[in-house]
């Protein structure tokens, strides 16, 4: 089955930084990689997500690159923003309806 | 975007008890739910899969007769922790996919004394 890795567990950045966390997967077949921001008590929020038929998405101050000959994805966040502190987790799944299997989640502090 | 409810969000009970929790899809039917738990500080781990109309699907590890799961309607999937422990509290979050994307219900906090 699909398994997931996060790095890095916690990530501490000043104001106006950019940070970057990174995922691999292990099952080729993965096609959908979302990635969500988690705050305390809450449901995760999808804040980008990217198809394998896409190197790269842009959103605003969010972007995602995913690199299938090596299996991995990355986070970018430019401009970080103390409301960016959350805990971000990556996900992947091989079919359209099937179920997300998660990293184990970055911890981002973002200090101003 | 789809909404997706739970109900309860926060439920409190005694350790040899049951307790059901709700999931609904409010705009859109949902063959197919997801039922997931969070422990504090730890990622989301998918428990089972649930099919509208047949059995869940478990996850290994996961109980199926401590964790049944019903799937009546395109709408509905409840998840029953039957005889529950206090190692049963957590987070519980369920999920339906519409197609394009899945969304979160806002999850049920179980805290079993």
């Amino acid at each position: 089955g699909e398994n997931v890795e996060q790095h890095p567990s916690t990530l501490s950045v000043q104001e106006g930084d950019s940070a970057v966390i990174k995922c691999t997967y292990s099952d080729s077949a993965s096609n959908y990689f979302p990635w969500y921001k988690q705050e305390l008590g809450k449901r995760p929020q999808l804040i980008i997500d990217i198809r394998s038929n896409v190197g790269e998405k842009k959103d605003q101050r969010i972007a995602v690159t995913l690199n299938k000959t090596a299996k991995h994805f990355s986070l970018h966040i430019t401009e970080t923003q103390p409301e960016d502190s959350a805990v971000y987790f990556c996900a992947a799944t091989n079919q359209a309806g099937t179920a997300l299997i998660f990293g184990k989640g970055t911890t981002l502090s973002v200090s101003s | 975007g789809a909404v997706v409810s739970q109900h309860p969000s926060r439920v409190i009970c005694k350790s040899g008890t049951s307790v059901k929790i709700e999931c609904r899809s409010l705009d859109f039917q949902a063959t197919t739910m997801f039922w997931y738990r969070q422990f504090p500080k730890q990622s989301l781990m998918l428990m089972a899969t649930s099919n509208e109309g047949s059995k869940a699907t478990y996850e290994q590890g996961v109980e199926k007769d401590k964790f049944l799961i019903n799937h009546a309607s395109l709408t509905l999937s409840t998840l029953t922790v039957t005889s529950a422990h206090p190692e049963d509290s957590s987070f519980y979050i369920c999920s339906a996919f519409d197609s394009y994307e899945q969304y979160f219900g806002p999850g049920t906090r179980l805290t079993v004394t």
